[in-house]
Order: C-alpha cells, then structure tokens, then sequence
C-alpha cells in the first residue's frame, strides 16, 4: 500500500525558517517526481513545487520561487521542502503528492506562521 | 500554464438527485502517447484532506461509490453524482496533472437543497 507521511510542521515566525519531510513507502520513490501542493485555511488546493526522480528538474510556483526548495534523498525514500523567510500567507497545510496517473497524497502537516 | 476552470462553485440539490460539476482547461489534457487525460477529481470533507475519485477523467479510484462518475475528454470534463446521498456534502475539486505547473479548480460546494 502507498503510503506518504508528511512531517515538519509547526509555528514559526515570520521570516523564520521550516524543514518538512515527507517519508514514502510501498513503491519504489525513486521511480517517481513528486510534488508538494498546499492549502491555506479555508481556502482552494494550490500547487508548491515538483521534482524529478533524479532531481534532473525542478519547478516552483511564483509564489514561493527564491524562498522554498525541494529536494530528495532516494536512499531514504524521502522528500523534503525547506521553507526560508516565511510569510504570514504561507500558513498551510502542505501535502505531498505522488507523481502518476493515480495522484497518491499523504495526510498533510500544517505550517502556522505567525507572531 | 494550463489553467482549469471549475464551476459552478456552489450546488444545492435534493437527496436522490443528480449533481454535475465541470471543469474547462485552457489547453487539451490528453496524453496522445498513452490516450489518457490527466484530469483528477477530489471530494474533501470539513476538515479532512482531499480524497481521490476520479483519475485519468473517468476512471473511479477502488472504494468509491458507482454513484461517483468522470467524463470528458480533450478541455472539457464533468463529476457527476448520480443521486446524492447526506454524506456527499462535501467541496470537490478538479485536478490538472498533465503538467507543471499543475492547477486546481477553484473548488465547489455541494450542499443538500
């Protein structure tokens, strides 16, 4: 069973910094691009960012280019996004989601950004 | 960018009757090397995260009741539930993941009338 479990969230101040995590398992992560998509309090889905398999490309919506990165780490079925000088309007739940026909998500951590 | 276009973003309709939801992408979704489109459909409940129905614009992920149906091909698509039941009350979302940057529609809220 596919399984994507999100981690990392939390309060943090603006202009703080946050790590998320998301750990796969039940299929073979290096096979696959994934995605983090996110969805503010009340508000629609919003697409984050992407990454290959190989990490070869890598794609950031406008809203977060220059301050977020995604990464990857095969080895440990494991992907990542670092959020840098936070914003009240990135308060979200972020989620991350399997690159497929059969778009597989994972439960989502929520990230507050506030004083 | 491809952008989709939901509508309409609220529905109200009766138990037992027939909701239908469309979204309109700005360019075709269909993959010609596979003949797939790469429209999904997300119902999300108040305070969960959002649960696949519907890939590939008319394939209904395992679990999901019949009444849950895709269609459309190409930039036009529709979600209908064929006799709405208490507990589809709910926000549903269409899903473009041909590509980057992939888009959602805006949402729309299905209410019993």
């Amino acid at each position: 069973e596919v399984q994507l479990v999100e981690s990392g969230g939390g309060l943090v101040q603006p202009g703080g910094s946050l790590r998320l995590s998301c750990a796969a398992s039940g299929f073979t992560f290096s096979s696959y691009a994934m995605n983090w998509v996110r969805q503010a309090p009340g508000k629609g889905l919003e697409w984050v960012s992407y990454i290959t398999s190989t990490s070869s490309t890598i794609s950031y919506s406008d809203s977060v280019k220059g301050r977020f990165t995604i990464s990857r780490d095969n080895a440990k079925s494991s992907l990542y996004l670092q959020m840098n000088s936070l914003r009240a309007e990135d308060t979200a739940v972020y989620y991350c989601v399997r690159e497929t026909g059969r778009p597989n998500w994972g439960q989502g951590t929520l990230v507050t950004v506030s004083s | 960018d491809i952008v989709v276009t939901q509508s309409p973003d609220s529905l109200a309709v009766s138990l037992g009757e027939r909701a239908t939801i469309n979204c309109k992408s700005s360019q075709s979704l269909l993959y010609s090397s596979n003949n797939k489109n790469y429209l999904a459909w997300y119902q999300q409940k108040a305070g969960q995260s959002p649960k696949l129905l519907i890939y590939w614009a008319s394939t209904r992920e395992s679990g999901v009741p019949d009444r849950f149906s895709g269609s459309g091909s190409g930039t036009d698509f529709t979600l209908t539930i064929s006799s709405l039941q208490a507990e589809d009350v709910a926000v549903y979302y269409c899903h473009q993941y041909y590509s980057i940057p992939q888009m959602f529609g805006q949402g729309t809220k299905v209410e019993i009338k």
